[in-house]
């Protein structure tokens, strides 16, 4: 079974600052998913990825597979950005088939004060 | 940009009683999901479903709950005898073809409140 974890469960930084928010899970997985999910409830995908680095915007991801790590990087982080950053895992192998349920991590919170 | 439509988006029942949530995915998607947030916690996946079956579920999907894909775009999960223990947020979330792990688009989620 994977466990997805995140850190930290909360985070609280002034406007303009790096922001690093960090995922590691237990095992082998076929891709990682970022997640954004705003006060209301709705939930957003910003990244899928299953090596390297993806940048959009202002927000970088990196995944370290065999370290099991990815992070979440936003470069000078806006009020706009506050949220909860959540992780996921894709486990089922590529070859399978089918659909894939993710597994999540708790999420981290954000808040960016102007 | 499409978007996965759920409704409604909030749910008032009594214990015991059958509730429908309802979603469309993106027209074109192959693959469906429904997941739930019970408040405070982390999303956790429920079922999936490809090609007119079930792909997988989870140890909380169990037969109080059913999939259904009656028409060629709606995309149900039915609670057939609610408990408490029921009350969640329930998200939908579809994907495209091609690769199998094209990014999951989720609904805006219904809150289901059960008394």
């Amino acid at each position: 079974k994977n466990e997805v974890e995140q850190s930290p469960q909360n985070l609280t930084a002034q406007e303009g600052e790096f922001i690093t928010i960090n995922c590691s899970y237990s095992v082998g997985i076929s891709a990682l998913h970022w997640l954004q999910q705003h006060p209301g409830g709705g939930i957003v995908s910003l990244f899928m990825l299953s090596s390297g680095k993806k940048k959009h915007g202002r927000l970088i991801a990196t995944i370290n597979i065999q370290e099991k790590h990815s992070s979440l990087h936003i470069t000078a982080s806006h009020p706009r950005d506050s949220a909860v950053y959540i992780c996921a895992a894709s486990t089922r192998p590529y070859s399978g088939g089918g659909a894939d349920g993710l597994t999540f991590g708790k999420g981290t919170h954000l808040i960016i004060q102007p | 940009e499409p978007e996965v439509t759920q409704t409604p988006s909030h749910q008032v029942t009594q214990m015991g009683q059958e509730v429908i949530l309802r979603c469309v995915p993106i027209s074109n998607h192959l693959y469906f999901y429904w997941y739930r947030q019970i408040l405070g916690q982390k999303v956790e996946f429920l079922v999936s479903f490809y090609n007119n079956e079930i792909s997988e579920k989870s140890e909380i999907f169990d037969d109080q709950f059913s999939v259904e894909r009656p028409d060629g775009s709606n995309f149900t999960l039915k609670i057939r005898s609610t408990k408490l223990e029921d009350s969640a947020m329930y998200f939908c979330a579809s994907s495209g073809q091609g690769h199998p792990y094209q990014p999951q688009h989720f609904g805006d989620g219904t809150r289901l409140s059960i008394l």
